[in-house]
């Protein structure tokens, strides 16, 4: 069956550290895959958005790499802060003819601590 | 630019009540989606519309109905509810499919009791 994982429900670094979250799928084959930042009591807003034929994105402080060989994507907060702290979300869009449906993990929360 | 609007932000219903929840965007978005999200996870599709007139069904639509009269609006109707459909109700529109972001609204939660 399908499946998105995203590791551990909860990550803790300390400013100024780099964050590293991870996002890996099974019996997808994303056309497209995005990073979601949601904080409490809000709706996610989007990050970066990165295509199957991309192994790199970034913007200003985050980085974003897709290994579809591997089946996982890399999101990487550089020189972290308190106010990164929220919960990241992936999600992988198929081709398909119309839908433009996005699947989501179950997101991250991390906590970066000054 | 108000993106993506969501009312009521809070309702607590009786089980079997039903009631309409409101999602108007003013970005003349074609694509629009409803999720619910349930404590600690991710979203689960229940409704999308690929324009007005048009609506299909996502992951979990059971206990839901949707209309897309209009390009700016797509209500998602709950009748008869129960304790199951307690959960966080997002609305998202986004311009095309694939390589376009995702814009939500800031939710409404829902709790039946």
């Amino acid at each position: 069956s399908q499946k998105i994982e995203q590791n551990s429900e909860a990550l803790n670094i300390q400013e100024g550290k780099t964050a590293t979250l991870t996002c890996n799928y099974t019996n997808y084959s994303p056309a497209y895959l995005q990073w979601y930042r949601q904080d409490p009591g809000r709706g996610p807003v989007f990050l970066l958005l990165i295509r199957e034929n991309e192994k790199e994105k970034r913007k200003e402080r985050l980085k974003v790499t897709f290994d579809t060989t591997l089946k996982q994507s890399l999101f990487h907060i550089t020189a972290s802060q308190p106010a990164d702290s929220a919960t990241y979300l992936c999600a992988l869009d198929v081709e398909d003819t119309n839908a433009g449906k996005s699947t989501f993990g179950d997101g991250t929360t991390l906590t970066v601590k000054p | 630019n108000a993106g993506v609007t969501q009312t009521p932000k809070f309702r607590i219903l009786k089980i079997g009540q039903s009631m309409t929840l409101q999602c108007t965007q003013d970005m003349n978005h074609n694509y629009m989606y409803w999720y619910r999200q349930d404590p600690g996870m991710g979203l689960k599709l229940i409704y999308y519309s690929v324009g007005a007139g048009i609506t299909d069904k996502g992951e979990v639509p059971n206990g839901y109905n949707v209309s897309r009269s209009t390009t700016e609006d797509f209500p998602l109707r709950l009748e008869l509810a129960a304790p199951s459909q307690t959960s966080v109700y997002f609305c998202a529109s986004r311009r095309r499919r694939g390589d376009s972001p995702l814009h939500f609204g800031n939710g409404t939660r829902l709790t039946v009791t």
